[in-house]
């Protein structure tokens, strides 16, 4: 599986907008990037996700770059819920059923 | 209303003595996932049902079987635990494994302890 890379942590304030990167260098065309997040004591919760162009939904937005080598996840106002671990996933376009986490962004937003 | 069902949310066991966890899904889909999740460890895929299929991962350890009796319902048995096995146990669905169907629901987890 392509790897991607994330900083360990990063803090927002409440109300303020957050963008969450992720590096992934050696995505390969048919790579989807996905997003999950993990809220304390609870199960992943799938975000958004895309291919080439930037995406927007009810959770976030999804910002991808022209080379497809990076993205970065938009909040566009963090609220204390949206404190979580944020995994950024690269997907095969194929059959690839699996989601292979890796150590993710902790999220603190602060009040 | 919650679509993934994981039973219990804690779990205690102890050294040795089998153990069964339990997931229902109302999706009505037809994959079915468990994983393990160490502390703070990102969640490791265990294996998962394709309908009745079932597909196990390469460095998935013996001690660890399921079962799915129904498109509801599945259940993850560790028939030996060891101190090692101690993990939050996250079930999830999805309506299909390819990509386009491949988004994963998953319950809250159960929190096995092994005393």
């Amino acid at each position: 599986d392509a790897k991607t890379t994330q900083p360990n942590s990063m803090e927002s304030n409440e109300e303020e907008p957050v963008h969450l990167p992720c590096n992934h260098s050696t995505i390969s065309g048919t790579d989807y990037i996905h997003w999950y997040r993990q809220l304390p004591s609870q199960g992943p919760e799938y975000v958004i996700h895309g291919l080439t162009s930037n995406v927007n939904n009810r959770m976030a937005s999804l910002a991808i770059a022209e080379d497809r080598k990076s993205s970065t996840l938009i909040l566009h106002r963090a609220t204390l819920r949206d404190a979580a671990v944020y995994y950024c996933i690269l997907r095969d376009g194929g059959s690839n059923y699996k989601l292979t986490f890796g150590k993710g962004t902790l999220l603190t937003v602060n009040p | 209303d919650a679509m993934v069902i994981q039973n219990p949310r804690y779990q205690v066991t102890q050294f040795g003595k089998p153990v069964t966890l339990s997931c229902s899904q109302t999706l009505n889909h037809n994959v079915m996932y468990w994983y393990q999740q160490k502390s703070s460890q990102a969640p490791k895929l265990l294996f998962h049902y394709y309908d009745k299929d079932f597909n196990n991962e390469a460095d998935t350890p013996d001690n660890f079987q399921s079962r799915r009796p129904n498109t509801s319902f599945c259940f993850l048995d560790i028939r030996s635990p060891g101190l090692g096995d101690a993990a939050m146990y996250l079930c999830a669905t999805s309506s299909g494994r390819t990509l386009a169907k491949n988004i994963q629901y998953f319950g809250a987890g159960t929190r096995l302890s092994v005393l």
